[in-house]
């Protein structure tokens, strides 16, 4: 198995402009989770999906970001417009289901650098 | 609301020698705990879990560690540490919502640097 897949591993942009961060969970795994870490404020859930569905987006830090998952293998995360604040490393991962004895699978993360 | 405390944010050690990297937890329900690894420029990787029974756990890479409900900590040790052992360590406390299904909270991280 591949494991969780994201790309692109580093993104620098400018400020205003739309990024978008992509995965591809590991295939049978039911949930997706996207993550943010910084130095401030560690390791954040933004949202996470079951199914394809969204079931908990409180994380989303405001409008400007927003996820969506068409199908069972691929899952974006946008930002836009993006703002230096932004700038962390953006995680996905999954897991085959949400109990606590389902252990999370990470990929290796985005590194967002906004300028 | 549930949190996680790990109070060391680095921990400095030489080779071969034990190391334990403490987790404090505060919860008023049942909860589950889990200590995940995390190398330079990669995502994390669970070391091991608490669910249930022997409260002393035991992982990957030869670490462990114990579950004390008492004391609301789940402290990871290893007795003889390697060079490879460099890396972030994350301490994870997951319950069970009301709504059904669980969340996973992480703490801050610890860094553990290895030092010949």
């Amino acid at each position: 198995d591949a494991g969780v897949i994201q790309s692109p591993r580093h993104e620098v942009t400018e400020m205003g402009q739309e990024v978008t961060l992509r995965c591809k969970p590991i295939s049978g795994h039911d949930y997706l989770f996207w993550y943010r870490q910084t130095m401030m404020r560690g390791l954040e859930l933004l949202i996470y999906f079951n199914n394809n569905v969204p079931i908990d987006d409180s994380g989303m830090p405001e409008d400007r970001f927003s996820a969506k998952m068409p199908n069972a293998s691929f899952s974006t995360l946008k930002i836009q417009p993006s703002e230096p604040r932004d700038s962390a490393v953006y995680f996905c991962a999954s897991s085959r289901e949400q109990g606590y004895n389902s252990p999370l699978h990470f990929g290796n993360g985005t590194r967002l650098t906004v300028t | 609301a549930q949190s996680v405390t790990q109070l060391d944010s680095q921990v400095p050690v030489f080779e071969e020698a034990p190391v334990e990297l403490r987790c404090n937890y505060s919860s008023s329900v049942s909860v589950y705990l889990f200590w995940y690894v995390q190398y330079p420029n990669q995502g994390l990787q669970l070391l091991l879990k608490y669910l249930s029974g022997s409260t002393l756990v035991k992982g990957i890479n030869g670490f462990e560690a114990e579950f004390n409900k008492s004391q609301t900590s789940f402290h990871l040790r290893k007795p003889s540490v390697h060079i490879s052992d460099t890396a972030e360590y994350f301490c994870a406390v997951s319950y069970i919502l009301t709504g059904g299904g669980n969340k996973l909270t992480f703490g801050t991280g610890t860094q553990l640097k290895v030092e010949l």
